[in-house]
This record gives structure tokens, C-alpha cells and sequence, in this order.
């Protein structure tokens, strides 16, 4: 089975905070991303990444940026947390070939005071 | 805008009958299609995929795909309590750079 793993599932942080949101996946995936899923907005691609040190901007970069330094790992980075990006937050990788679906890790909740 | 259109629901079905959802999509180009449930503070979970034109069938699940009409459903028999939860279609509108582009889903509601 496809395992994605975010690290925090539930965080606190202050406005103007620097954040950092990781995820690791075990199946040598190649494409790593990172959504935002609000109530009624549905979910929003905020960055990808195809390979290691490879990143591509998504439908809703602005405030975040991310890090691959190793295949497995995908890192979300808030530079300076604000309120409005207070979401749940999902991981997912999927092998680089047609007909791959996505693997969801399981949510990192994030509330920013 | 290339898109992926579900009703939101709530679908509301009594147990033991079939729940029927359904998804449009805009890119006739799309190649690859993808349900997935989530229940209520969870993450999505693949549950089908489809690429034919046609059924699928998995357990009591089954994925019909008519490319020509553009559209994707989910049939759910046999449906069950536990089967309640958001409904998520996806689809490769970008044929073939593997981003899959989500509608945002359909509730079920499925009542003893």
C-alpha cells in the first residue's frame, strides 16, 4: 500500500510565524504535491514537484513556498503565517506516468492566531 | 477554464438502494478518471479510477465512463451508512501532465 505520511496532523501557530508542514511518501514516487481544502472551495494545488529539486507553482502559491531535497520528501513552507491560511492541508504523491492516480497522506490541520 | 462539475448534494439515499453520482468534465482531451471518497475530517481516499469509455466494477462499486457525452458516474449498490460521506471526482484535463483537477465533490447521505 501507498503510504503518505505528514508528520503533524494538528497545529497552533501565530500570525507571522515561520511554518513548516512535511511529508514523506515510501513508494519512490516521482510527483509530490501539496493541497489546501476549505469548506466550499473544494481542493486548491499550491505547488508540485516532479523531481528532486524540481517545483512548479500550482493554482494558489502566493505565501508559500516548498523544498525537495530528496525524493521522498516534500516539504510546505508558510514564510510568515497569517490567519486566512488557516486549512487543512494535504500531501499526495503519484507515480510520473499516465493513468497515475494521487495518494493522499492523511491532513495537517493548521489554525494561525 | 477547464473544469470538473459534481452536484454538491446532499444526495440522500435510503439503505440498501444504489446511489448514483455524477461528474462532467470540459476537456475532451482527458484520459484518466478518478473517484474518491472522504469522509467528514479525513483525507481523500482513492476508491476507482477508470480510462475506457464503459463500466468498471469493483465490489459494489462500479465506474461508468461515456467520453462522448463527457461525463463520469459512481454507482454505490447496496448502499450503507457507512458509505456517507463527500464524493470526489477527478480528472487529467491537462492529457497527460498528471495533475489531476478535483470538482468539488458530492455529499451522501445514506439513512437506515
Amino acid at each position: 500500500d501507498v503510504k503518505v505520511t505528514q508528520s503533524s496532523r494538528y497545529l497552533v501557530k501565530r500570525t507571522g510565524e515561520k511554518v513548516f508542514l512535511e511529508c514523506v511518501q515510501d513508494m519512490d514516487h516521482e510527483n509530490m504535491f501539496w493541497y489546501r481544502q476549505d469548506p466550499g472551495l473544494g481542493l486548491r494545488l499550491i505547488y508540485f514537484s516532479y523531481d528532486v529539486k524540481m517545483k512548479e507553482k500550482g493554482d494558489i502559491p502566493e505565501g508559500y513556498s516548498v523544498s525537495r531535497e530528496k525524493k521522498e520528501r516534500f516539504s510546505l513552507i508558510l514564510e510568515s503565517a497569517s490567519t486566512n491560511q488557516t486549512s487543512m492541508y494535504l500531501c499526495a504523491s503519484s507515480l510520473g506516468s499516465a493513468q497515475a492516480a494521487i495518494y493522499f497522506g492523511e491532513g495537517s490541520w493548521l489554525t494561525v492566531v | 477554464q477547464k473544469e470538473v462539475e459534481q452536484n454538491s448534494g446532499p444526495l440522500s439515499v435510503p439503505e440498501g438502494a444504489i446511489a448514483s453520482l455524477n461528474c462532467t468534465y470540459s476537456d475532451r482531451g482527458s484520459q484518466s478518471f478518478f473517484w474518491y471518497r472522504q469522509y467528514s475530517g479525513k483525507s481523500p481516499e482513492l476508491i476507482m479510477s477508470i480510462y475506457s469509455n464503459g463500466d468498471k466494477e469493483d465490489g459494489r462499486f462500479t465506474a461508468q465512463l461515456n467520453k462522448a457525452s463527457q461525463y463520469v458516474s459512481l454507482l454505490i449498490r447496496d448502499s450503507q451508512p457507512s458509505d456517507s460521506a463527500t464524493y470526489l471526482c477527478a480528472a487529467d484535463l491537462s492529457g497527460g501532465s498528471y495533475i489531476p483537477t478535483f470538482g468539488r465533490g458530492t455529499s451522501l447521505i445514506v439513512h437506515p
